[in-house]
């Protein structure tokens, strides 16, 4: 079965500092990898994904996240963060791309931003 | 990007009573759709998968009596909390998979008295 491990469930940074989130995924095969992020009772807006190729990929927003296979690992960074990216960050695999393929999530992280 | 809407936004109602919320792929045709609930603070957990024309397949735990999911069209799956209870009280948030990418309504907030 597939999971989505994201261990930090809340990160403070002070605005203009760098930013990582983990995530570590098990599953069996080639995984579909996403991550999204959530504003307070808001839905779930993408952010990137990792289908194959290129495993450094970039995102809306200034975002951008490295696929490491060797250590089952989906790591969201962005150079400088605003305090507009405060919110919650979800990462997510997926077994296929498939429309009938369910997503599996991580218990997200949430973002504090202090200016 | 695609677009999934979700209606009401949100909805207050008295225990007992049952809550239809609908949830529509704008500008793609979803044959599957998902439907999550989501606790304050916590992650997603999948309800169950609205397949258009045929019954939906429910997760381990989701009491499919109690969470009515149908899947009218190609664009449209609606979610039927019957008799509600305080417990039922959640964020429900609905997908659907466009071009390999799950696409996410706003959700709807549902608060039981």
């Amino acid at each position: 079965a597939q999971s989505v491990t994201q261990p930090d469930i809340h990160i403070t940074v002070s605005e203009g500092a760098s930013l990582e989130l983990r995530c570590n995924y098990s599953y069996g095969a080639t995984p579909y990898l996403f991550w999204y992020v959530q504003s307070p009772g808001q839905g779930l807006q993408l952010l990137l994904k990792y289908f194959s190729g290129d495993t450094l990929v970039q995102g809306i927003k200034g975002f951008e996240a490295e696929f490491k296979r060797s250590q089952s690992s989906f790591n969201l960074r962005k150079p400088s963060v605003h305090w507009s990216d405060a919110a919650e960050y979800f990462c997510a695999v997926g077994a296929s791309t498939g429309t009938a393929s369910k997503l599996t999530f991580g218990t997200g992280t949430r973002l504090q931003v202090t200016l | 990007g695609a677009v999934v809407s979700q209606h009401p936004s949100w909805v207050i109602c008295k225990s007992g009573t049952s809550v239809k919320i609908e949830c529509r792929s704008l500008d793609f045709q979803a044959t599957t759709m998902f439907w999550y609930r989501q606790f304050p603070k916590q992650s997603l957990m999948l309800m169950a998968t609205s397949n258009e024309g045929s019954k939906a397949t429910y997760e381990q735990g989701v009491e499919k009596d109690k969470f009515l999911i149908n899947h009218a069209s190609l664009t449209l799956s609606t979610l039927t909390v019957t008799s509600a209870h305080p417990e039922d009280s959640s964020f429900y948030i609905c997908s659907a998979r466009g071009a390999g990418v799950a696409f996410f309504g706003p959700g709807t907030r549902l608060t039981v008295l």
